[in-house]
């Protein structure tokens, strides 16, 4: 069974450019969270869908967005990059919605903001 | 607020000693406590879990203390070899999915000198 496949692993954008990260998850896993990996900061969460729809967000401004499409596989999109955009970003699936389930992650994308 | 706090950015230790991570929490309401290990340029991969109902979980050289009264969790790895150096997460999930699915530690980055 393929993992979590997240593209592209490496953006090298300046700032006020906009990027779109694509992440594909395991088959049969409807729930997909995305994460900000920074030096010190651990992982921090940006938004989970399953079914299409948000169902939980982070606090991160307004130019992080994302949706999912009818097939699971999903996409994050950052606005007007600031330098501090600089980060690891992971995708997560899951199977279902539950509290107690174990993330399955991706290699991430690493974002670098000029 | 950081509700999931891992207090050691890093631990160095020989191979062959124990190596002990520790993480500490502030909600009440987290019942599922998980570490992750992460090496550079790959995702987080899922280690070893513990219900809060139970206080110790082992899998192998790995094993998962959980003190609820103290609301502490420490990771121990006996013996540690060189090819455990990584950074480790812990993470917490509620009933409640506030903040997330999992909530993460800022990692701590383990090293193991042969």
């Amino acid at each position: 069974k393929a993992g979590v496949t997240q593209t592209p692993r490496y953006l090298i954008k300046t700032r006020g450019q906009q990027v779109t990260l694509s992440c594909s998850p395991i088959s049969g896993h409807r729930s997909v969270s995305w994460y900000q990996q920074t030096p010190g900061q651990g992982l921090q969460f940006l938004f989970e869908y399953f079914s299409e729809t948000q169902r939980n967000k982070g606090n991160f401004p307004g130019r992080f967005s994302g949706r999912q499409f009818s097939n699971s596989r999903s996409e994050m999109n950052v606005s007007t990059l600031e330098l501090g955009d600089s980060a690891l970003y992971l995708c997560a699936s899951s199977f279902g919605t539950q509290a107690n389930e174990k993330l399955f992650f991706g290699s991430g994308t690493q974002l670098s903001v000029l | 607020d950081q509700q999931v706090k891992q207090n050691s950015p890093s631990l160095s230790v020989q191979e062959g000693r124990i190596s002990i991570l520790n993480c500490d929490y502030t909600n009440s309401m987290f019942d599922y406590f998980l570490w992750y290990k992460k090496y550079p340029a790959e995702g987080p991969t899922f280690l070893i879990s513990i219900s809060s109902i139970k206080d110790k979980n082992e899998d192998g050289r790995f094993t998962v203390f959980l003190n609820k009264s103290a609301k502490h969790l420490s990771l121990h790895i006996v013996p540690s070899q060189p090819g455990d150096s990584a950074v480790y997460f812990c993470a917490a999930s509620g009933f409640h999915n506030q903040g997330g699915k999992l909530i993460f530690g800022q990692g701590t980055e383990l090293s193991v000198k042969p």
